[in-house]
Parts: structure tokens; sequence; C-alpha cells
């Protein structure tokens, strides 16, 4: 079945550095690709997604860039703060299944 | 708006009783979703209603019962809860129209579930 590997599982860096998360999916029919982040005890909330036919997207101090030859997806931010710290999920969905495959996602540290 | 709203909050069941987690949208989105978050293994889809008179299974449906009562709201039924379904459920929905789904998917709160 579909499947969308996420790495790392953590990620610890200091404030004012970049991150970078990466996914890969397994079903190139995925046209849709989401990025939620979870703080702790609330809710999943989108931060940036991106569809099949753009490369890159940015928001501010967040970027996904996407490479449909290779299936993967990458979420960048950029001068990170504390508040940044979170789960970070991915997920890839396709036209017509109403299905999110999510990531195992990424619980990222930003040390003061 | 409230956007997604889920009760109760929390919950504490013993193996085999029953009990049904509500959710409503006032978004007026045609697709609404349950999933089960457990430690280490991501959201995954239990079953998804794409518009209002349909549900369908999703990844984990087992041990799970729907109902899409109307446009707003979509319920999800344990008939006989397991210690395995100890998890946190959270609803979404989204507006679905042509996208099939490919659209962004808003959260409720979730609902903490604990089986003893």
């Amino acid at each position: 079945g579909e499947n969308v590997e996420q790495h790392p599982s953590t990620l610890s860096v200091q404030e004012g550095d970049s991150a970078v998360i990466k996914c890969t999916y397994s079903d190139s029919a995925s046209n849709y690709f989401p990025w939620y982040k979870q703080e702790l005890g609330k809710r999943p909330q989108l931060i940036i997604d991106i569809r099949s036919n753009v490369g890159e997207k940015k928001d501010q101090r967040i970027a996904v860039t996407l490479n449909k030859t290779a299936k993967h997806f990458s979420l960048h931010i950029t001068e990170t703060q504390p508040e940044d710290s979170a789960v970070y999920f991915c997920a890839a969905s396709t036209s017509g299944t109403y299905k999110y495959i999510f990531g195992t996602g990424t619980r990222l540290k930003v040390l003061a | 708006n409230a956007g997604v709203t889920q009760t109760p909050k929390f919950q504490v069941l013993k193996t085999g009783q029953s009990m049904t987690l509500q959710c409503a949208q006032d978004m007026n989105h045609n697709s609404m979703y349950w999933y089960r978050q457990d430690p280490g293994m991501g959201l995954r889809l239990i079953y998804y209603s794409a518009s209002e008179g349909t549900t369908d299974k999703g990844e984990v449906p087992n041990g799970y019962n729907v109902s899409r009562l109307n446009k707003r709201e979509f319920s999800l039924r344990l008939e006989s809860a397991a210690p395995s379904q100890t998890s946190v459920y959270f609803c979404a929905s989204s507006v679905s129209g042509g996208g099939g789904g490919t659209d962004t998917q808003y959260f409720g709160p979730g609902t903490r579930l604990t089986v003893l």
C-alpha cells in the first residue's frame, strides 16, 4: 500500500540555525503534499503545502521543495526560533482518494 | 466560527464498553475524517466521508463504525472497546469539491481515550 517515510524522527538545532525534514512517498500518483505542525497536546495545523505542478513554495521562514522524479519532498525552516519547537508531519494525497498518508513525524527542538 | 469541535475531550472506558465520539464542523465542508494518533505512528485514517450520505474505510477501520449524520456532523462509534483502541482520536474536515480530497484538512482538538 501507499507509504510515506519521514526522517529524522528527532532533530535538535540551535536557535537561528536552519532545520530540514525529509519525506519520501511511494505512490507516484500523489499530487498534494501538506505539512502540519503539532504542538504538545494540541491539534495538527497546516503550515505549508505544495502541489505536484510546483517545485518549490515559500512562506516567510518556511519553504517546501518537491522532487517528483525521486518522489521526495522536504520542509526547510530558516532562522529557527524556540516557538518552532513541535512535532512536524508530512503527508501525501492523491486526487479522488480522500486519503492523506502521514509520515511518522519529526520532533524538532530549538535550543535557546 | 468554532471550526471543528469534538466531544468528549477525555474518556476512560473498560474493555467491552461502547461509546460514541462526536464531531461537528461549521465551515460548510463536504468531507470529514476520523484519525487515530499513536506514539511513533503518526496519524492513521480510520474512516472518511467524502460527502454527506457517504462513508468509506480508511487504513485502520476494524473495531469502529461511523455515521455521517448530516453535513455538519460525523460520529465515530466503538461497539466493544479494547485496550488496543487506547489512542488520541482526531476529527478533521475539508472543502473537497473537485479536489477529491487534495485540499487542506482542518483538525479538531482531539479526544484522548483510554481503555482499561
